[in-house]
């Protein structure tokens, strides 16, 4: 079976320019979250989806914003880049809201210029 | 507040030995998870092992085994006969209902295995 997969795997952008980040779960799950792993540092979590809704948003502006489809892919939504949100985007994905484990994609490494 | 600490930055062990990665956790919640995840330097996050709060048994996973101390709230890895290819990233985190099951991280550990 697929694992998590994201798209693209690498991305260099601007300062101001807007960006689109990709995530398919592993096939059956229904729960996907995104976090944020600056070089160095441990992931920051980012939104939490189930079953299309948002159950969980981390401490991250409103610059950033998510959604899950009917399949239960989902897209992770950064405007206005600034030179700090160049980081490693990972995916995860989990059957259910749970304490199950998660995960994880590859993830998108975005660099802003 | 949730939070996992993980107090060791940087372990540097031989190889074929066994090394303890240490991580402890503070939650007021009763049902939670806990989880070692293993980052090579390429970047992909490895799922490694989970416990369970209400597991009675520590969990293991081949070579990797967790040593769970509920009541000293301390969740560490043990990798038996460590190989080269254990050289990584490895971060403790924990998942619990009160903070809608989102993954809380440590700092991680850098294990560099010696030849």
């Amino acid at each position: 079976d697929a694992g998590v997969t994201q798209s693209p795997t690498h991305l260099i952008k601007t300062r101001g320019q807007h960006v689109t980040l990709r995530c398919s779960p592993i096939s059956g799950h229904k729960s996907v979250s995104w976090y944020q792993q600056v070089l160095g540092q441990g992931p920051q979590f980012i939104f939490q989806y189930y079953e299309k809704e948002e159950r969980g948003r981390g401490n991250f502006p409103d610059r950033f914003s998510a959604r899950q489809f009917p399949n239960y892919s989902s897209e992770l939504n950064v405007n206005a880049l600034l030179l700090g949100d160049s980081a490693l985007y990972l995916c995860a994905s989990s059957f259910r809201e749970s304490n199950q484990p998660q995960h994880f994609g590859d993830g998108t490494r975005l660099s802003i210029l | 507040a949730q939070k996992i600490t993980q107090t060791q930055p940087g372990m540097f062990v031989q190889e074929k030995e066994a090394v303890t990665l240490d991580c402890t956790y503070d939650t007021s919640d009763q049902s939670y998870g806990l989880f070692w995840y293993k980052q090579p330097s390429s970047g992909e996050m490895i799922f490694l092992i989970y416990q369970g709060s209400y597991d009675e048994q520590n969990a293991t996973e081949g070579r990797y085994s967790l040593n769970f101390q509920k009541a000293r709230k301390s969740a560490n890895l043990v990798i038996s006969a460590s190989q080269l290819g254990d050289s990584a990233m490895y971060f403790c985190a924990m998942r619990v209902p009160g903070s809608n099951y989102q993954l809380i991280w440590g700092a991680g550990t850098k294990l560099i295995i010696k030849p």
